[in-house]
C-alpha cells in the first residue's frame, strides 16, 4: 500500500495567516492527489484533486501544488471557518490511502 | 446536484453483520463515469478506504486487503443504490462510515482515474453488545 504522510500534524495560526501544508506518498503517485477539509461531526469536503485543481465551489484561497510524491496545499487569508482538519489521499493506486490529518488551529 | 442518503442501523453485535445503504440521486449507480466507495473512519485507524463498484457492462469490485473476506458491496439498480455489507464483525469495526462518488477526473491507455468528489454524512456504527 502507499503511505500518505503530512506534516504537520498540528497547526496553529491566526485569523488572514496564509499557512502550508505538506504530503508525502511513499512512491510516485504522479497528480493523483486530493485534499480534504472536515468539520468535527460531518463528512470530508473535496477541495482539490489532480494535486492542483480546484473543485468547482471552492474559494481561491485554497490552492495545491507538487506532483511525484511530495505535494503542498496552501491555504492564504485565513478565516474561521477554515479551521479544520486537512487531509491528503492519493487515488493513483488500490486500496485509496490517506494521510493522518493535519489539524489546524486558531492561535 | 448529487447527493447520498445513508441509512442503516448504529449498532451491531460482535460477530454480527454490518449492513448499511447509500442511496444516490442526481447521478446513477449504473453510471459508466463513476465509482461508488466505502470508507470507515475511526480514531486508531483514521480514514480507511474499504472497498468500491463500478458498473462498466458488467460489475466490478474492489475490496481493501484489511476487510476481504469479510465485505460485500452490493448496488440495486432498481432503487439506485448502494450497499454494504460487512460480516463477522469485532469492535474494531466501530466507526464512521461513508459512501462515496468516485469520479473520472484522469486516464491513461491502461487506467481510469477516480477523485471521490462527493460523499454521504455518514453514519455512526459501533460494534458493541
Amino acid at each position: 500500500d502507499i503511505q500518505m504522510t503530512q506534516s504537520p500534524s498540528s497547526l496553529s495560526a491566526s485569523v488572514g495567516d496564509r499557512v502550508t501544508i505538506t504530503c508525502r506518498a511513499s512512491q510516485g503517485i504522479n497528480n493523483y492527489l486530493a485534499w480534504f477539509q472536515q468539520k468535527p461531526g460531518k463528512a470530508p469536503k473535496s477541495l482539490i484533486y489532480a494535486a492542483s485543481r480546484l473543485q468547482s465551489g471552492v474559494p481561491s484561497k485554497f490552492s495545491g501544488s507538487g506532483s511525484g510524491t511530495d505535494f503542498t496545499l496552501t491555504i492564504s487569508s485565513l478565516q474561521p471557518e477554515d479551521f479544520a482538519t486537512y487531509y491528503c489521499q492519493q487515488y493513483n493506486s488500490y486500496p485509496y490511502t490517506f494521510g493522518q490529518g493535519t489539524k489546524l488551529e486558531i492561535k | 446536484q448529487v447527493q447520498l442518503q445513508q441509512s442503516g442501523p448504529g449498532l451491531v453485535n460482535p460477530s454480527q453483520t454490518l449492513s448499511l445503504t447509500c442511496a444516490i440521486s442526481g447521478d446513477s449507480v449504473s453510471s459508466n463515469s463513476a465509482a461508488w466507495n466505502w470508507i470507515r473512519q475511526s480514531p486508531s485507524r483514521g480514514l480507511e478506504w474499504l472497498g468500491r463498484t463500478l458498473y462498466r457492462s458488467t460489475w466490478y469490485n474492489d475490496y481493501a486487503i484489511s476487510v476481504k473476506g469479510r465485505i460485500t458491496i452490493d448496488t440495486d439498480t432498481s432503487k439506485n443504490q448502494l450497499s454494504l455489507q460487512l460480516n463477522s464483525v469485532t469492535p474494531e469495526d466501530t466507526g464512521v462510515y461513508y459512501c462515496a462518488r468516485g469520479l473520472i477526473v484522469g486516464a491513461t491507455r491502461s487506467a481510469y482515474y477516480y477523485h471521490m468528489d462527493v460523499w454521504g454524512k455518514g453514519t455512526t456504527v459501533t460494534v458493541s453488545s
